[in-house]
């Protein structure tokens, strides 16, 4: 079944430590995203790529890093987690005509 | 700048009530639309969306928008709301032009007693 995968699904970890929060999909799509989001706020669009290679930043800026080595994988890095950082990660991707995002179920990060 | 606005933050409503939920966006050109759910515990997921044509639009679960372009809103409705709709709702706008991104409202977090 074609679906859009986030591992871990919750993650507590120290100051200081380097974290990837892993997405990936098995529907075809060139298309994918990374949100993050704050309890009671908007999705704010740190990440984007519209295929292999390529990688953009959002509208928020974040400390956080992505590849894309493959169509269906679109990691994403923190070198040095901070507490600041503690927030829920979304993935999500497209369909080619872009007419609708597909959601991952998110990653809870915590930094202590 | 390219905004979304979600007037409620909070609505609880007891079950059979009527539900609207408020969306307007900012500029004027050419937007698609979408009001997506989130259920406790589960993934993001389209409730409905609009792109051209009837600007009345149904989704799933008895749900249906009306898009009034001279107010830049797209209302979200339903006649009768069900414990079962107890979630967060969002509405998303894609804005064509510079940026071709989808741009989300801060969500309504709806409560239905029963």
């Amino acid at each position: 079944e074609a679906d859009i995968y986030q591992t871990p699904r919750y993650l507590v970890i120290g100051t200081g430590k380097k974290i990837t929060l892993e997405c990936s999909q098995t529907m075809g799509h060139d298309k994918m995203y990374w949100y993050q989001q704050d309890p009671g706020m908007e999705l704010h669009l740190i990440h984007y790529s519209y295929g292999v290679n390529s990688t953009e930043k959002g509208d928020l800026s974040s400390e956080s890093t992505v590849s894309r080595i493959r169509t269906e994988h679109f990691p994403l890095t923190l070198e040095s987690a901070r507490p600041s950082h503690t927030s829920q990660y979304l993935c999500a991707s497209s369909d080619p005509g872009y007419n609708e995002q597909f959601f991952g179920p998110g990653t809870r990060l915590t930094v202590l | 700048a390219q905004s979304v606005s979600q007037h409620n933050h909070h609505v609880i409503l007891s079950e059979a009530a009527s539900l609207e939920l408020g969306c307007n966006y900012s500029y004027g050109g050419t937007v698609n639309l979408f009001w997506y759910v989130q259920y406790p515990g589960q993934h993001l997921q389209l409730l409905l969306k609009y792109f051209s044509g009837d600007p009345l639009v149904k989704g799933i679960k008895g749900f249906e928008a009306e898009f009034i372009k001279s107010k830049f809103s797209f209302n979200l409705r339903k006649p009768s709301v069900q414990w079962s709709d107890t979630a967060e709702y969002f509405c998303a706008v894609k804005f064509y032009g510079a940026t071709n991104k989808l741009i989300f409202g801060t969500g309504t977090l709806l409560a239905v007693q029963p």
